[in-house]
């Protein structure tokens, strides 16, 4: 039983460089979400996805682009990263109608 | 603006001992209050979920309340264990749906042996 699934786990970037991370469920689940945790303060959302082929933004979506790309895959794009992107990101999945009640296991990534 | 603030931001306690951390809100209209448990490196995991009408809510030796009244919530951890070192946040949810999240910043409990 895996959950959220989160690829990769650790990434280090320059500044400009543009990467995807990736996110895959098992669970069937039709709702996904992207956080970024940061030091002392809480998750916020960057965006989610309530159902296959719809995205939406969050509190925080400026410099990042998403993609469902089918019901178990949500990936998140940083075209060009900069350093204040250095964050750990968390991919979260929800039943229907529920609150993210799953998540991954997180990316840290650092941007140099 | 909706806030969550958790008290104490950190706390270290002696294995056995019991402990209670505490979650203030000011998000409006309320829907629903979580709890989850962060382990080091990995992601939140959900302990309990409480809506208006509850006030009590027990997950093993997790115990939560909540005072709607007050927006006040307490998560007590009674008889720790070396495992219950983790980050605890708060999240609450207002009647808007699942955009409208506000997570607190959590509080840091380290149980010694």
């Amino acid at each position: 039983n895996a959950g959220v699934t989160q690829t990769p786990k650790f990434q280090v970037l320059k500044t400009g460089q543009s990467m995807t991370l990736q996110c895959a469920q098992d669970m069937n689940h039709n709702s996904m979400y992207w956080y970024r945790q940061d030091p002392g303060m809480g998750l916020r959302l960057i965006y989610y996805s309530a159902s296959e082929g719809t995205t939406d933004k969050g509190e925080v979506p400026n410099g990042y682009n998403v993609s469902r790309l089918n019901k178990r895959e949500f990936s998140l794009r940083l075209e060009s990263a900069a350093p204040s992107q250095t964050s750990v990101y968390f991919c979260a999945s929800s039943e229907p109608g529920s609150q993210p009640q799953h998540f991954g296991d997180g990316t840290r990534l650092s941007i140099l | 603006k909706n806030q969550v603030e958790q008290s104490p931001q950190s706390l270290i306690i002696l294995e056995g001992k019991n402990c209670t951390l505490q979650c203030n809100y000011t998000v409006s209209p309320f829907s629903n209050l979580r709890w989850y448990k962060q382990d080091t490196g990995r992601g939140p995991v959900s302990l309990t979920i409480m809506t208006f009408s509850e006030n009590t809510k027990s997950n093993g030796r997790y115990t939560a309340t909540l005072d709607a009244d007050t927006k006040q919530s307490s998560l007590h951890i009674t008889a720790s264990q070396l495992s219950d070192s983790a980050s605890y946040i708060c999240v609450v949810s207002d009647l808007w749906g699942r955009r409208a999240l506000t997570f607190g910043s959590g509080t840091r409990l380290q149980v010694q042996p």
